[in-house]
């Protein structure tokens, strides 16, 4: 089993709208999380971090439920600019390597 | 910004020539790690380095060296390119404290 698994999507939403996908991760040690956005022919960038149970910032709000293993991202009232892959990241602290999930892509249009 | 650049950003070459990529931080970071990314296989570790001249592979190392003589610099040399190592070669420091890692703007690679 991969350590992190992605909807690929893609997720095609309508600008305004809300669009929410999940991450499960098989290592239940997975203490942190790291969500990265990743526009094409570009860079990961980090968009969020997820220390405890979940995060917000802004219009994008990470869950993390460690009962099931797995994290969610939640974007509301989406922008054109919001279309991108989006990458899960879980991370133990006695490991310094980071596994990346594949992404999922969202596209979202006027 | 986490002040990581990356040479050259774009470079063809042919099979069986030798490549070196480089990565350059400005933030004293102790760890550096360079990745390839590929379509339908997402980010992949190739090397890693946890201080100057201390290396450990990745999933995905075979056919890649790396060197770090200086705290800044963290080299990825292709020993002899073949056309399954074109791909997208991205560098990355990892934060101290966090753990987040944040990434160079890439090299595309092209083996003829």
């Amino acid at each position: 089993r991969k350590e992190v698994e992605q909807d690929p999507g893609p997720f095609n939403v309508p600008e305004g709208a809300t669009v929410a996908f999940n991450c499960t991760y098989s290592n239940s040690a997975s203490q942190s999380f790291f969500w990265y956005r990743q526009d094409c022919r570009k860079e990961p960038k980090l968009l969020m971090s997820v220390y405890s149970s979940g995060n917000e910032d802004g219009r994008f709000t990470a869950q993390l439920n460690r009962a099931s293993q797995y994290i969610s991202l939640l974007i509301r009232d989406s922008k054109l600019s919001d279309s991108a892959t989006y990458l899960c990241v879980p991370s133990r602290s006695n490991d310094y390597k980071l596994s990346f999930g594949a992404g999922t892509t969202v596209t979202v249009r006027a | 910004d986490a002040g990581i650049t990356q040479s050259p950003r774009h470079k063809v070459t042919e099979t069986g020539t030798p490549v070196t990529l480089r990565c350059h931080q400005t933030e004293n970071h102790r760890y550096m790690y360079w990745y390839r990314q590929d379509p339908g296989h997402g980010l992949r570790l190739i090397h890693y380095s946890y201080g100057v001249k201390d290396t450990d592979k990745g999933e995905v190392s075979d056919g890649y060296s790396v060197s770090r003589s200086k705290t800044e610099d963290f080299l990825l040399t292709l020993e002899s390119a073949t056309s399954s190592q074109t791909s997208v070669y991205f560098c990355a420091i990892r934060a101290t404290g966090s753990g987040e890692q944040y990434f160079g703007p890439g090299t595309r690679l092209t083996v003829t």
